[in-house]
């Protein structure tokens, strides 16, 4: 089955400062990222398929795949106070309805 | 605009009724879905389908039921067998074409049994 882990359920970062959120995958090759405000869907940051192991997304985010580590982790140099918001993970495959498997979620605060 | 839309954003139910979520995409979408979203425990996927009408259980699927009669529309009604109703339900939506496995997501409908 597929699996994926967030192990950090909070993080606080003050405003301007790096941010690292990590998730861990099992057996799967497709990866993505969803940021979550308060009351709203999800909405894609980045996703990986293939190819070049650092994707780059939007609003600032990257990722990097590391096959070794089985690591997804996403990334900002430098947070801004509109980032605060939950951050999920999620693995999927195609076949079987290209489901997707989610994280838990990390709760992004950002102190000004 | 192309998008998915899910109504009612907020929804309130007493116990022991049936109330019927609706979700609509105008994408061209094969593929639809239903999750719930409870505190710390990120999104479940209750029920999908990839094709009219046809559809498959997810993990928690007890106390809900789908249909699918149109490619652009797929409710989910939430039983009064559903012990535990009140969540945040998100719909989502996917090609299937290319191998792209990118959902795309609603605003969700908030369900509070009162």
């Amino acid at each position: 089955a597929q699996s994926v882990t967030q192990p950090d359920i909070h993080i606080t970062v003050s405003e301007g400062a790096s941010l690292e959120l990590r998730c861990n995958y099992g057996a799967t090759p497709y990866l993505f990222w969803y940021v979550q405000s308060p009351g709203q869907g999800l909405q894609l940051l980045l996703k990986y398929f293939s190819g070049d192991t650092l994707v780059q997304g939007i609003k600032g985010f990257e990722a990097e795949f590391k096959r070794s580590q089985s690591s997804f982790n996403l990334r900002k140099p430098s947070v801004h106070w509109s980032d605060a918001a939950e951050y999920f993970c999620a693995v999927g495959f195609t076949g079987g309805g290209n489901k997707l498997t989610f994280g838990t979620g990390t709760q992004l605060k950002v102190e000004l | 605009d192309g998008g998915i839309t899910q109504s009612p954003k907020y929804l309130f139910r007493k116990e022991g009724q049936n109330v019927t979520l609706s979700c609509e995409q105008n994408l061209n979408h094969d593929a639809m879905y239903w999750y719930r979203q409870d505190p710390g425990q990120g999104l479940r996927l209750i029920y999908y389908s990839q094709i009219v009408n046809d559809f498959q259980k997810g993990d928690i699927a007890e106390g809900y039921s789908v249909s699918r009669e149109k490619k652009e529309s797929f409710p989910l009604t939430v039983t009064s067998a559903q012990k535990n109703p009140t969540a945040f339900y998100l719909c989502a939506s996917n090609t299937l074409r290319g191998g792209n496995t990118e959902a795309f997501f609603g605003q969700g409908t908030r369900l509070t049994v009162v």
